[in-house]
């Protein structure tokens, strides 16, 4: 079975400029959770989404947001890039919304200059 | 708020040598705890997981087991490899009252040499 897959793999934007990522989930698994991974640090959540329904937000501004489709893919797009936003960004799909074990995409590398 | 509090890196070993990489938990409620590995260039893959109190997870010869009175989660190999050499990173989730968020600790670097 395939895993969680993100796209693009890399990216180069500037600031200022918007960015959109994707993620399909494994096949079967409803919930979709976004993650940012900055270079040595552990990843920080960023927002859950489970049955097309926001059911979790960290600590990001508003420029970040997302959804998910019927399908269960989602998107993540942050508005007016800022250098901060270089990041590994993360995608981890699990069954149910609460409590399961994440599986994690490969992740999109973006670097904003 | 729950946090994760992860040993400091990075850490290097001989093969074969005995690790130990520690982990303490702060949660409201009764958490799920994980090990993740991340290699050089790639996502989080998990390497175990334990669901509540005196449980002990296992995976390719590492085992980590859930201390409620401790409140930790050291991860141990007996014997690491060349192979093993990655970043861990310790994991929490306190489940649905929290949205599945999940709260990782900075990552301990691994490094073995033959």
């Amino acid at each position: 079975d395939a895993g969680v897959t993100q796209s693009p793999t890399h990216l180069i934007k500037t600031r200022g400029q918007q960015v959109t990522l994707r993620c399909s989930p494994i096949s079967g698994h409803k919930s979709v959770s976004w993650y940012q991974q900055v270079l040595g640090q552990g990843p920080q959540f960023i927002f859950q989404y489970y049955e097309k329904e926001e059911r979790g937000r960290g600590n990001f501004p508003d420029r970040f947001s997302a959804r998910q489709f019927p399908n269960y893919s989602s998107e993540l797009n942050v508005n007016a890039l800022l250098l901060g936003d270089s990041a590994l960004y993360l995608c981890a799909s699990s069954s149910i919304g609460g409590g399961q074990t994440q599986y994690f995409g490969p992740g999109t590398r973006l670097l904003v200059l | 708020g729950d946090s994760v509090t992860q040993m400091e890196g990075p850490v290097t070993l001989s093969e074969e040598a005995f690790l130990t990489i520690n982990c303490t938990y702060t949660a409201t409620g009764y958490p799920s705890l994980f090990w993740y590995v991340q290699y050089p260039g790639e996502g989080l893959q998990l390497l175990l997981k334990a669901t509540k109190a005196d449980d002990k997870g296992s995976n390719k010869g590492f085992e980590a087991t859930y201390r409620k009175e401790t409140t930790s989660f050291h991860l141990e190999k007996g014997s690491v490899q060349v192979s093993d050499s990655a970043v861990y990173f310790c994991a929490l989730t306190s489940g649905a009252n929290t949205g599945n968020q999940f709260y990782f600790g900075t990552g301990t670097s691994l490094t073995v040499i033959p």
